[in-house]
């Protein structure tokens, strides 16, 4: 399995702002999946963000968007006009040829009003 | 659409009893995986059910098993409780093996308290 290194155990930010959550990761293979969840206080969690390996183009979803540097194997996280509803807790995860989704530690973002 | 539904949502058991908890995947998913979420651990896969059969399989004691019927939906249970048990037991669907796609879609949990 691979190892996902979320470094930013908590991040806050000013409503309308722009915030970056981190993430490395560890791996041998040429092709993988990436992603980012995000996990509202008592509520489920949901992908936000999905990025194949092998695309040189970064993904985009709305307001979230990714930096991925396949080199330096990081995969972060921009959420741009933070909205209050962002507040929740954000992990990062890699899919292996193993078939396992493997989990970042996560990263707790605030939103302030 | 109804989403994945875990139960029960919160549960106390002593040490040493087992616990049964339930997930029902989104209609037509056919792949359950079930997670374990602590503070100090973070998320952990536990195993993942495809069409009734063990696909994959994490680095969890024997205590720890699950089955899935054949209308997709899967249990987990967990023999001889012990206090490191006490955790978010997440439940994820998705429309085929999980470790495809990626693209999961989660319950709200089985909060489990072992005292």
């Amino acid at each position: 399995a691979q190892t996902v290194t979320q470094s930013q155990p908590e991040m806050s930010v000013q409503e309308a702002e722009t915030v970056t959550l981190s993430c490395t990761y560890d791996t041998s293979e040429s092709n993988y999946y990436l992603f980012w969840y995000k996990q509202p206080p008592s509520r489920q969690m949901i992908l936000v963000i999905r990025q194949e390996a092998y695309k040189q183009q970064n993904a985009t979803e709305n307001r979230f968007s990714v930096n991925f540097q396949k080199a330096a194997k990081s995969f972060s996280l921009k959420i741009s006009d933070s909205q209050l509803g962002d507040t929740a807790m954000y992990f990062c995860a890699s899919l292996s040829n193993d078939y396992k989704l493997s989990f970042g530690a996560g990263t707790t973002v605030t939103v302030r009003a | 659409k109804a989403g994945v539904t875990q139960t029960p949502r919160y549960l106390i058991k002593t040490r040493g009893q087992q616990v049964t908890l339930s997930c029902s995947p989104i209609s037509g998913h056919r792949s359950v995986s079930w997670y374990q979420q602590t503070p100090g651990q973070g998320l952990q896969f536990l195993f993942e059910y495809f069409s009734e059969t063990q696909r994959n399989k994490g680095n969890f004691p024997g205590r720890f098993s699950g089955r899935q019927f054949s209308n997709s939906r899967s249990e987990m249970n967990v023999s001889t409780l012990e206090l490191g048990d006490s955790a978010l037991y997440l439940c994820a669907s998705s429309l085929g093996l999980a470790g495809v796609s990626g693209e999961l879609f989660f319950g709200e949990g089985s909060r489990l308290t072992v005292l």
